[in-house]
């Protein structure tokens, strides 16, 4: 696509729920990244794929949070047994892994604001 | 912990003059630095990269790089009221994977016309 699309814009969930959150980075874009930013706040590394193998998952705070990028394209985050302190937004980002510009040249999706009650 | 410092602000800075954006970072190996722009409600967006010492411009934007110091910095010159925004300092510690940055919590600048 023209851009990176994330699924959905906002999910309010109980605590407890599990969510499953989705990026379709734009196409081509062999490097994906999760970052998650909460309010006044920079983007914090989650975690990030390159093509289909998932390259770095030191920023996942701890083993509720799993990311999967199965065929190298459409990216899931899936949070289980949300808590409160989840609550946040959500942010992927896609490059093309070409180049230094490549590499950080990312481009946002416009998130996902997830909402643990 | 690896750290990456900024003055939260607000700066406000009038029209046409030349906003100063300060980052400070804690891994002094850290080789990559970035600036990213993030409107009200938005996402960032990468304006500058720099790798190496010294200033690097892109038309208004100019960065500037000292590792000795491990500061990074971002001017603005002739500022609009489209500047107005949330600039953001990344930088890519030594021993991080490509994709692992480490933000601030942002510069809120405010161009008055």
């Amino acid at each position: 696509g023209a851009g990176v699309s994330q699924s959905p814009r906002y999910k309010v969930t109980k605590r407890g729920q599990d969510v499953a959150l989705r990026c379709d980075p734009i196409s081509g874009h062999v490097s994906l990244y999760w970052y998650r930013q909460a309010l006044g706040q920079g983007p914090e590394f989650l975690t990030y794929f390159n093509y289909e193998a998932q390259q770095d998952k030191s920023g996942l705070p701890n083993d509720r949070f799993s990311a999967e990028r199965p065929e190298g394209s459409i990216s899931t985050l899936t949070i289980q047994r949300t808590e409160q302190r989840d609550s946040a937004m959500y942010r992927c980002a896609s490059s093309s892994g070409q180049g230094t510009r490549g590499f950080y040249g990312y481009t946002f999706g416009s998130g996902t604001r997830l909402t643990v009650v | 912990q690896k750290e990456v410092e900024q003055n939260s602000g607000p700066l406000s800075v009038p029209e046409g003059a030349i906003a100063s954006l300060n980052c400070t970072y804690s891994d002094r190996g850290s080789q990559s630095f970035f600036w990213y722009r993030q409107y009200s409600g938005k996402s960032p967006e990468l304006i500058m990269s720099i790798y190496s010492n010294g200033d690097k411009e892109d038309g208004r934007f100019t960065a500037q790089l000292n590792k000795a110091s491990q500061y990074v910095s971002l001017l603005i010159r002739d500022s609009q009221p489209s500047d107005s925004a949330t600039y953001l300092c990344a930088v890519n510690p030594l021993g991080g994977s490509q994709g692992n940055l480490i933000f601030g919590k942002g510069t809120k600048l405010s161009v008055k016309p």
